[in-house]
């Protein structure tokens, strides 16, 4: 089955723009996570979705960044006034939770350089 | 505090076996994970160990988890080309499965 795809793959921004990237979670996976790899850095949770819950944003680092879920399913992390040290890979993650051993299953990323 | 601390980098010839190693600060973790990410791509379970084991064996891995200590390996047998990638070890903190705590990964390079 299709796994989790995210776009674009690659961005390419200016310093003060605006971004939308998307997530297109696996099927069924109720659960949805944002993460941001930085190079050289481990990945930092942003988000976590779980079905109508409210969301956990303890991971966003500033009030430029936010995410929304429509219906359930696609989401999109919005940046807002993009800064150079924004540049990193972002990942998106899906999962069944509750399902031990709660894997989460990413996608490929997006690649986001601010100029 | 939550921490996942893994080296850098490893280098290693093929045929040899490859040791990743990760320590993470909470005791209460329940589960631990070794995740790979191959170039371009995003990461993908390899695998896991629960925090009442202390070995896990998988075909060429062995995991081995030392709760005293807060320490976690990766044993890679006959190390390949294909097994070239980015470790990263991570932890669930108890209570909290929305998100995992990731190392900074470890870059394996296999060489001829």
């Amino acid at each position: 089955g299709a796994g989790v795809s995210q776009s674009p793959s690659n961005k390419v921004t200016e310093k003060g723009k605006d971004v939308e990237l998307r997530c297109d979670p696996i099927s069924g996976h109720t659960a949805l996570y944002w993460y941001r790899q930085s190079l050289g850095q481990g990945l930092e949770f942003l988000i976590y979705f779980q079905g109508n819950s409210a969301p956990d944003k303890s991971g966003l680092p500033s009030d430029r960044f936010s995410a929304e879920r429509t219906g359930g399913s696609v989401s999109t992390l919005t940046i807002q006034r993009t800064q150079q040290e924004d540049s990193a890979v972002y990942l998106c993650a899906s999962s069944v939770p509750g399902l031990a051993p709660y894997e989460q299953y990413f996608g490929p990323g997006t690649r986001l350089t601010v100029t | 505090g939550e921490d996942v601390e893994q080296s850098l980098f490893l280098s290693v010839r093929e045929g040899d076996s490859s040791v990743i190693n990760c320590t993470y600060t909470d005791s209460s973790s329940t589960y631990l994970y070794w995740y790979k990410q191959e170039p371009g791509a995003g990461l993908q379970l390899l695998t896991y160990i629960f925090s009442n084991m202390d070995m896990k064996q998988d075909q060429r891995l062995t995991v081995l988890l030392n709760k005293k200590d807060k320490h976690l390996s990766l044993r890679i047998a006959d190390t390949q080309t294909g097994d070239s990638a980015i470790y990263f070890c991570a932890e669930v903190p108890q209570g909290g499965y929305n998100k995992l705590i990731f190392g900074a990964g470890t870059r394996l390079a296999v060489h001829p």
